[in-house]
């Protein structure tokens, strides 16, 4: 069965080093979703690609984060430099551009430790 | 505002005993909601969807507009049920965004 894969599973970095995390969805979902999980909260969303162009970025705190889907297929976020307040779980979610809203399916995710 | 709100981060029940896990949002317009599952260990995966109306794994929501409520209901909880659970909403039009809850960890006590 087809899922979403996230590297690396585990990242500790200390403050102001840079990061990145890698997402490869279902093949064929067209749409790609970057959510930040801190601890005891729900996801957040931080950025949407629809195939290689982001749809909605409002929430990506861009004076450190990046993301980039450059083929349409696979994903980057990037995080320079990291802060403390950055030490969250890193979700990738994607879904297949069928119209109405359907299942997201979500990789494992990514988590990130600041010192 | 655009917003899921679930008021209760942990429900303890006893096996066998009815679960309601409430969730309530906030949206301008007509929203899919959708309750997902994340089991220990185990990514974040779908429950159920009001628009396909299923009973999955003897949960059922119902959507109330009126109160814009989706509570999540069992009759009889399990031990299996245990988990966190998360409301969410998405958009039925432009660029599907979704939104989720906080979430409401569930422990079914033997």
């Amino acid at each position: 069965e087809a899922e979403v894969a996230q590297s690396p599973r585990y990242k500790i970095t200390e403050k102001s080093q840079a990061v990145a995390f890698w997402c490869d969805p279902i093949s064929g979902h067209a749409t790609l979703y970057w959510y930040r999980q801190i601890l005891g909260q729900g996801p957040e969303l931080l950025v949407q690609f629809q195939d290689e162009s982001v749809v909605d970025d409002s929430q990506l705190p861009k004076d450190r984060f990046s993301a980039e889907r450059l083929k349409g297929v696979d994903s980057t976020l990037k995080i320079q430099p990291a802060e403390l307040g950055d030490s969250a779980m890193y979700l990738c979610a994607s879904r297949p551009n069928r119209g109405l809203p359907g299942e997201l399916f979500f990789g494992e995710g990514s988590r990130l430790t600041v010192l | 505002a655009q917003r899921v709100t679930q008021p209760e981060k942990l429900l303890s029940v006893f096996k066998g005993a009815p679960v309601e896990l409430k969730c309530n949002y906030s949206y301008s317009g007509s929203p899919e909601l959708f309750w997902y599952v994340q089991y220990s260990r185990q990514r974040l995966q779908l429950l159920l969807r009001h628009i396909s109306r299923e009973s999955i794994k003897g949960f059922t929501a119902d959507l109330n507009k009126g109160e814009t409520s989706f509570h999540l209901k069992k009759p009889f909880a399990q031990e299996e049920d245990s988990a966190m659970y998360y409301c969410a909403l998405s958009s039925t039009s432009g660029t599907y965004k979704y939104i989720f809850g906080t979430g409401t960890r569930l422990k079914v006590l033997a």
